[in-house]
């Protein structure tokens, strides 16, 4: 069973950087490409971007060049980092398993797997 | 962007009763190769969204087979044969045929 932990620090300051880790278990993050997601307060789902281990991360444009995501296959771990917080980026992350790929083709089964996901509030 | 509408926003079932969401995109999501590129996922109160339905009808693996999922080119829909208790939560549906994948707003179904 594959299980999807998010950490980050909870509360970041207003132009600060907020980073989170997602640290996968159960299985490899090199067979999938890695989503993060986000839920304002009492709001709907944003899609932050995704990564898979052998290409370039795609990216929300609503968050122009704020936002970089990373894998790290050595930890089995998936980053997010988002520049220049507002309150607008108050939110609950969530990490989430995407496209499976195996022997160089990929299909789509769905976000299967969600982490509990991990507050960050922005606010001085 | 591919812009996702669902309706109703509010859906109040009686426990038993069928229910049935309608969620619509911008523009077509036929893949080329013949998958349409749609899923379904409920939120539960206070938990993380879990995935229901994928490429317009696949099942999860686990999800009851009251929930089925229909439709195709830009129209959608999400059907309960027969609403339990268990079931109360957002439904959104999502696209991803192309990136940024794009949700619908949300359904919120509660029994009444």
């Amino acid at each position: 069973q594959v299980l999807l932990q998010e950490s980050g620090p909870g509360l970041v300051k207003p132009s600060e950087t907020l980073s989170l880790t997602c640290t996968v278990s159960g299985g490899s993050i090199t067979t999938h490409y890695w989503s993060w997601i986000r839920q304002p307060p009492g709001k709907g789902l944003e899609w932050i971007g995704n990564m898979y281990h052998t290409e370039y991360a795609r990216y929300n444009p609503s968050l122009g060049s704020r936002v970089t995501i990373s894998l790290d296959t050595s930890n089995n771990q998936v980053s997010l980092n988002l520049r220049s917080v507002t309150a607008a980026d108050t939110a609950v992350y969530y990490c989430v398993r995407g496209r499976y790929c195996s022997g160089g083709r990929c299909a789509w089964y769905g976000m299967d797997v969600w982490g509990q996901g991990t507050t960050a509030t922005v606010s001085s | 962007d591919i812009v996702m509408t669902q309706s109703p926003l509010s859906l109040p079932v009686t426990p038993g009763e069928p229910a049935s969401i309608s969620c619509r995109s911008s523009q077509s999501l036929l893949h080329s190769n013949g998958n349409i590129y749609l899923d379904w996922y409920l939120q539960k109160p206070g938990q993380s969204p879990q995935l229901l339905i994928y490429l317009g009808s696949g099942r999860a693996s686990g999800v009851p087979d009251r929930f089925s999922g229909s439709g195709s080119g830009t129209d959608f829909t999400l059907k309960i044969s027969k609403v339990e208790a268990e079931d109360v939560g957002i439904y959104y549906c999502m696209q991803a045929l192309e990136t940024p994948r794009t949700f619908g707003q949300g359904t919120n179904l509660e029994i009444k």
